[in-house]
């Protein structure tokens, strides 16, 4: 049983570039979240969907958005990028149909360095 | 703004048993208290989650007063590749039934010496 994946692993971008980063959950989960976690910090929630639309979002401008397909795959997309947008991409996935949906898996995450 | 407070980071010897204590003061009613553990450059890793009184596992042992306003993860007996930072979280429910966020702080950096 496969876990959360994301892809890529690392990529490099230019300031003002977009970039798109994506996350397949875990076999049986129907919710992804997105977090970013920059260098000695905690990671910090952007959004999470579930149904193809995003039910909770974090404390991020527009520039960030997302999408969620009906294979509950999910993709995080970063316009008019910044220095301070280098992170570690973290994708977590659950299930809202149990009683268990607090239980998120984390996938390994995507680099993102922008220079 | 985070909602827990624990240690910046902890110190330790091999064979020992660690206790990382974590402070929630405004913890909600249907809040679970769930503790992750992440190596450098990897997605956290579920460690345990319980709600009130003590939870234990293969892992880890969590202890939680009747009050609800702390928490205690214990590791039995620690080794060197327990080395990595610990995440005590309570989450945010959503609008929607069933959504569920994670509010993490900056977490305790546990370093297990030989």
């Amino acid at each position: 049983d496969a876990g959360v994946t994301q892809s890529p692993t690392h990529l490099i971008k230019t300031r003002g570039q977009q970039v798109t980063l994506r996350c397949s959950p875990k076999s049986g989960h129907d919710t992804v979240s997105w977090y970013q976690q920059a260098l000695g910090q905690g990671p910090q929630f952007i959004f999470q969907y579930y149904e193809e639309e995003e039910r909770q979002r974090g404390n991020f401008p527009d520039r960030f958005s997302g999408h969620q397909f009906p294979n509950y795959s999910s993709e995080l997309n970063v316009n008019a990028l910044l220095l301070g947008d280098s992170a570690l991409y973290l994708c977590a996935s659950s299930s809202r149909r149990t009683a268990f949906f607090y239980e998120q898996y984390f996938g390994p995450g995507t680099r993102l360095t922008v220079t | 703004l985070a909602k827990t407070t624990q240690p910046i980071s902890m110190d330790s010897y091999e064979g020992q048993e660690v206790n990382i204590t974590c402070s929630h003061n405004n913890i909600a009613t249907n809040d679970y208290i769930t503790w992750y553990q992440q190596f450098p450059s990897q997605g956290p890793r579920f460690i345990i989650q319980g709600y009130k009184t003590k939870v234990t596992n293969e892992v880890a042992s969590l202890f939680i007063p009747a009050d609800r306003k702390s928490s205690t993860l214990s590791l039995p007996r620690v080794s060197l590749s327990d080395t990595a930072v610990y995440y005590c979280l309570v989450g945010d429910q959503g609008a929607t039934s069933g959504t569920y966020k994670y509010i993490f702080g900056t977490g305790t950096r546990l370093k297990v010496l030989a």
